[in-house]
């Protein structure tokens, strides 16, 4: 069974507007943490920002928030503002506390198109 | 610069050839972990070193594969007698803290990767 469901392979947005990343996840552990990257045509990927299973606020990081919906098992992505640099793929990730912490599993990942 | 490095950048290598993959992580960080990613598709964990241990290689595809941290700082991922289902991304992270199970925000910074490609 997957672990983590990104269902959108791509997203196309305007420059300035809102979008949402969509992300499901599946585990038994009570304990973990969820990610999301940046991965530009570089190659790189950047960490965006991190939620964990305990935390009892949505995690915001600048222009990126993460609306965590526990009992659903989702953990969308939203951005802020678009911009022409925003244009990447997006991985939603998860680490349980269960296999150690360490491992990161990783969606297969949402395409962005920010258009001008 | 103080990121992570990986070489070579791409490499190319006939069908039955090993190759030897380097990741010089950010100095004085604990953890590291290979990734391979396969084209369209999100990393997928291959193995993870704190110090020199190998705590994890469970993600290994087969015994072609060899991962090595001999003095707890670069690593080499070693893959034997390449197959084309071999050609990927391979990505270095390294992390500062020991990852262990007291889950924490432990950001893994990602190297450049390299671009393998077996033909």
């Amino acid at each position: 069974a997957q672990k983590i469901t990104q269902t959108q392979p791509g997203m196309f947005v305007q420059e300035k507007e809102a979008v949402t990343l969509d992300c499901t996840y599946d585990t038994s552990d009570p304990s973990y943490g969820l990610f999301w990257y940046k991965q530009p045509s570089s190659g790189e990927m950047i960490f965006l920002i991190y939620q964990g299973s305990y935390d009892q606020q949505n995690a915001t990081e600048g222009r990126y928030s993460l609306n965590f919906q526990k009992a659903r098992k989702s953990a969308n992505l939203v951005i802020s503002a678009s911009q022409l640099g925003d244009s990447a793929m997006y991985f939603c990730a998860m680490r349980e506390v269960n296999t150690g912490g360490f491992k990161t599993i990783f969606g297969a990942g949402t395409r962005l198109f920010v258009k001008a | 610069g103080a990121g992570v490095s990986q070489s070579p950048r791409y490499k190319v290598a006939k069908r039955g050839q090993d190759v030897a993959l380097r990741c010089d992580p950010i100095s004085g960080h604990v953890s590291l972990f290979w990734y391979q990613q396969a084209l369209g598709q999100g990393p997928e964990f291959l193995t993870y070193f704190q110090n020199e241990a190998q705590l994890d290689k469970s993600g290994l595809p087969s015994d072609r594969f060899f991962a090595e941290r001999p003095e707890g700082s670069v690593s080499t991922l070693k893959i034997q007698r390449t197959q084309q289902e071999d050609s990927a991304v391979y990505l270095c992270a390294s992390s500062l803290t020991q990852g262990s199970a007291m889950l924490r925000q432990e950001t893994q910074y990602f190297g450049p990767g390299t671009r393998l490609l077996v033909l």
